[in-house]
């Protein structure tokens, strides 16, 4: 029973164009949503987050939207750059519990030149 | 330490032997999860430590695996008599109290990662 579904494996952009990243969740208790990053042999770094009170959130060249009645939430990495390439995991967890993440199956993410 | 510290970092065994994981979290983090990473699959979660009692086991895959953390720091994942299904990457997290999300800003929350231990069964 996956709860995150990321449907895409891996995705290719070119530099300098809109990375998509897109996860999908099932249960309607989550209320806290994170995107992790991996680079090979490293552990995930933590990227960015989104509360479900907030619809948009955004650091910089990275932004999360969150749809709550599609259940669903994008990663949009603008412009994006060769040192992104890595796989990103959405994960989803509900608040007022002890932070137990549900993971995704992750994205594979190349941006190339 | 200045980060979450695991070793080996990586681990080939026979199967039928037992394994023993260890994870150094980040000083003064109270909260410790378990997680692997097969392969093309996803984080998944195998337990959570708050201090050194583990309120949820339920992600441990079978009798087989056992979790146990002392003095409120160093945690170790024992598998026993393994078998090749037991090969995956065992990353081990850290986090500074229960249902911590800072402030809501970027970059807050409080969840580390080690960088895992690769564990192949052959």
């Amino acid at each position: 029973d996956q709860q995150v579904k990321q449907n895409s494996p891996s995705l290719s952009v070119q530099e300098g164009r809109i990375s998509i990243l897109n996860c999908d969740y099932t249960n309607s208790m989550f209320d806290y949503f994170l995107w992790y990053k991996k680079y090979p042999a490293e552990g995930p770094t933590f990227l960015i987050s989104i509360s479900s009170i907030k619809d948009k959130n955004e650091d910089g060249r990275f932004t999360v939207f969150l749809n709550k009645s599609a259940k669903h939430l994008s990663l949009h990495i603008v412009p994006s750059q060769p040192g992104d390439s890595a796989v990103y995991f959405c994960a989803a967890s509900v608040s007022g519990g002890y932070n137990k993440l549900i993971f995704g199956a992750g994205t594979r993410l190349a941006v190339h030149p | 330490g200045a980060g979450v510290s695991q070793s080996p970092s990586n681990k080939v065994t026979e199967k039928g032997k037992d394994v023993e994981l260890r994870c150094d979290p980040i000083s003064g983090h109270t909260a410790l999860y378990w997680y692997r990473q097969s392969l093309g699959q996803g984080l998944e979660f195998l337990i959570y430590f708050q201090g050194n009692s583990a309120p949820d086991k339920s992600g441990l895959p079978s009798d087989r695996f056992s979790a146990e953390r002392t003095g409120g720091s160093v945690s170790t994942l024992t598998i026993q008599r393994t078998q090749q299904e037991d090969s995956a990457v065992y990353l081990c997290a850290s986090s500074l109290a229960i249902g911590y999300y800072g402030t809501g800003g970027i970059r807050d929350y409080g969840y580390t990662f080690g960088s895992g231990t690769r564990l192949t069964v052959v």
